[in-house]
């Protein structure tokens, strides 16, 4: 049990346009999730925190306006990259956690590429 | 500022020797510690936890410590394997966020 996944997996796009992640929880009711930003040889970056119904709580740095969130059900998040840039290519992770003190579960990550 | 940090960027052990995973805290506050697998290309993978009033917990082949005089966290695997070969994270967490705070990685590095 406690399974997330991500989708796509892998996405190219080309600079100026916008790009969906979604994140999904299989087999549980998500809470809370969070998205990662996790660059080459770096650690993972917590960018924002969404919880069901309400608006995305975003980390310091994080342009709301440029990744928007959208906790729309208790399985369901997704990431809206807008206009992108190459500087935005980067692995994406999210996280499911079913109750504030529960374990994260993550996703398998998205790979985003901006030509 | 929060930070969670490890002492060695890469370790490369010989298979079946034991490894030690090193990792140092800042926030005195976190209440709740986790050590993730990370291999190429993938989401973090649980490994095992630890909650601020313990310090030591085993699992399978891992053992974690906790020294919360030092804020030092260490990770410990036995009779390391190839298929250990990954990145290990730490993560601290308070109550009060609920967030998780990544340290740097520790590429850890099999050698058959």
């Amino acid at each position: 049990g406690a399974v997330v996944s991500q989708h796509p997996s892998r996405v190219i796009c080309k600079s100026g346009t916008s790009v969906k992640i979604e994140c999904r929880s299989l087999d549980f009711q998500a809470t809370t999730m969070f998205w990662y930003r996790q660059f080459p040889k770096q650690s993972l970056m917590l960018m924002a925190t969404s919880n069901e119904g309400s608006k995305a709580t975003y980390e310091q740095g994080v342009e709301k306006d440029k990744f928007l969130i959208n906790h729309a059900s208790l399985t369901l998040s997704t990431l809206t990259v807008t206009s992108a840039h190459p500087e935005d290519s980067s692995f994406y992770i999210c996280s499911a956690q079913r109750g504030r003190e529960s374990e994260q579960y993550f996703g398998p990550g998205t790979r985003l590429t901006v030509t | 500022g929060e930070s969670v940090g490890l002492h060695l960027p890469t370790l490369s052990v010989q298979e079946g020797d034991n490894s030690i995973i090193n990792c140092a805290y800042s926030n005195s506050a976190s209440d709740y510690f986790i050590w993730y697998k990370q291999e190429s290309g993938k989401g973090p993978q649980f490994i095992i936890d630890i909650r601020s009033n313990m310090d030591k917990r085993q699992g399978q082949r891992v053992t974690v410590l906790l020294n919360k005089t030092v804020k030092h966290l260490s990770l410990q695997i036995a009779a390391t394997q190839p298929g250990d070969s990954a990145v290990y994270f730490c993560a601290e967490k308070t109550s009060n966020t609920g967030k998780l705070i990544f340290g740097q990685g520790t590429t850890l590095q099999v050698k058959p």
